[in-house]
């Protein structure tokens, strides 16, 4: 089946070391997200892609960047984790005119 | 985006209807209505989208109110699966649409 597929499920890393997490898409969707959900909050999204194009939210820190090398892979890199940024990340997709996002299972990211 | 108000959480019987309600009177007229629902440790699913009819599909029916300022989801007999956290979400058709989620209502189904 098409899906949206996040790796690793959990992760944990250190106060302060960079960390990189993983979304793969098999539907061919040309816009990809990335969302924060904290505990008990709902998710907030962090910045897409449509196409190519970087679409960075004014209220994203800039501790958070993201790359996408093409259509199927998007990564979230977390230059200097802090103890706030313990959330699940949320990879979702879209296509132009076909309503309905997409989310992965999330990747929850615990600092230490 | 437009502003919404769903009821923090609501409690339903099994297999029972359910009507989940959202109030989002600064709803623009291009808007569509959009839930979502994310299960315990999931990401959100899509559900249903409407803009001015009613709608249905497997999972669920929409209403929403001839002004468009309300709209209410619809499980026809709930199921203990149904049991998660459901989000009305008025997006822009456009292909810069984007969801910004709520608060949300949390739905507890019981035995």
């Amino acid at each position: 089946d098409a899906m949206v597929i996040q790796n690793p499920r959990y992760q944990v890393t250190q106060f302060g070391k960079p960390v990189t997490l993983s979304c793969s898409q098999t539907l061919n969707h040309n816009v990809m997200y990335w969302y924060q959900q904290k505990s008990s909050q709902a998710p907030k999204l962090l910045f897409h892609y449509y196409d190519k194009d970087f679409n960075n939210e004014a209220d994203t820190p800039d501790n958070f960047q993201s790359r996408r090398p093409n259509t199927s892979f998007c990564f979230l890199d977390i230059r200097s984790p802090g103890l706030g940024d313990a959330a699940m990340y949320l990879c979702a997709t879209s296509r132009e005119g076909v309503y309905g996002y997409t989310f992965g299972s999330g990747t929850r990211l615990t600092v230490v | 985006d437009a502003k919404t108000t769903q009821p923090n959480s609501m409690e339903s019987n099994e297999e029972e209807p359910v009507h989940l309600p959202c109030n989002h009177s600064t709803i623009s007229g291009t808007d569509y209505i959009h839930w979502y629902r994310q299960l315990p440790s999931q990401g959100p699913e899509y559900v249903i989208h409407g803009l001015t009819s009613n709608v249905n599909n497997r999972m669920a029916s929409l209403a929403i109110a001839e002004d468009r300022k309300s709209s209410t989801l619809i499980l026809h007999r709930a199921t203990l699966r149904d049991a998660a956290v459901y989000y009305c979400i008025p997006t822009s058709s456009g292909s810069a649409r984007q969801l910004t989620f709520g608060s949300g209502t949390q739905l507890t189904v019981l035995p």
